[in-house]
């Protein structure tokens, strides 16, 4: 059975770095015909796509973030990660790692647990 | 970017109600349209993709119809697990988009 997990921490100070990883099992990143995402949901709020990877390294970034994001990914650990740089209050949220429908259809088709990350000094 | 926008943002419904929920693209997705179910502290779960086929699992009262930019989420049957936050999300192109949610709550 897939589960993705994400893992980091919660809190991060204004201006500073927020790095996360997602470990996935029950599923091979190098293997698998999907992409793997992360989507954030601020406290009360809606969805928002971060970005995606593949295994290959390839990555798609949500341009309203493009300038602060880097996913990556590292088959060895069966593992990707998300960096967001200069962070603000507005970055306070629930993170989810998620994996992308196979075969290239871009539908969220599973969801880790999240964690939620506080922005605050 | 493509606006996803969901109508409406709450429904207040009683058991065993038909449930309709409505989401528009702001330009053709043609059928690249996901529908998710969150549950208060939960993660979302997937429930119909292309816009139609049920995901493995999935009770068959819901049901999704639509194509172009109008689609619709229906619940032929509302059941007690079924009051939560629905979104839809398109994956026509580039960044991936989802609706503003629809809470259905119980009448």
């Amino acid at each position: 059975q897939l589960q993705l997990q994400e893992s980091g921490p919660g809190l991060v100070k204004p201006s500073e770095t927020l790095s996360l990883t997602c470990t996935v099992s029950g599923d091979s990143i190098s293997s698998s015909s999907s992409y793997w995402a992360w989507v954030r949901q601020p406290p009360g709020k809606g969805l928002e796509w971060i970005g995606s990877v593949y295994h290959s390294g390839g990555t798609y970034y949500n341009p309203s973030l493009k300038s602060q994001v880097t996913v990556s990914v590292d088959t060895s650990k069966n593992q990707f990660s998300l960096r967001l740089t200069s962070v603000t209050a507005a970055d306070t949220a629930v993170y989810y790692c998620a994996r992308l429908g196979r075969g290239g259809y871009n539908f969220v088709a599973y969801w880790g647990q999240g964690t939620l990350v506080t922005v605050s000094s | 970017d493509i606006q996803m926008t969901q109508s409406p943002s709450t429904l207040s419904a009683s058991v065993g109600d038909r449930v309709t929920i409505t989401c528009r693209a702001s330009q053709s997705i043609d059928s690249w349209l996901a529908w998710s179910q969150q549950k208060p502290g939960k993660a979302p779960k997937l429930l119909i993709y292309k816009a139609s086929t049920l995901e493995s699992g999935v009770p068959s009262r819901f049901s999704g119809s639509g194509s172009g930019t109008e689609f619709t989420l229906t619940i032929s049957s509302l059941q007690p697990d079924d009051f939560a936050t629905y979104y839809c999300q398109q994956y026509k192109s580039y960044p991936l988009t989802f609706g503003g949610g629809t809470k259905v709550e119980i009448k």
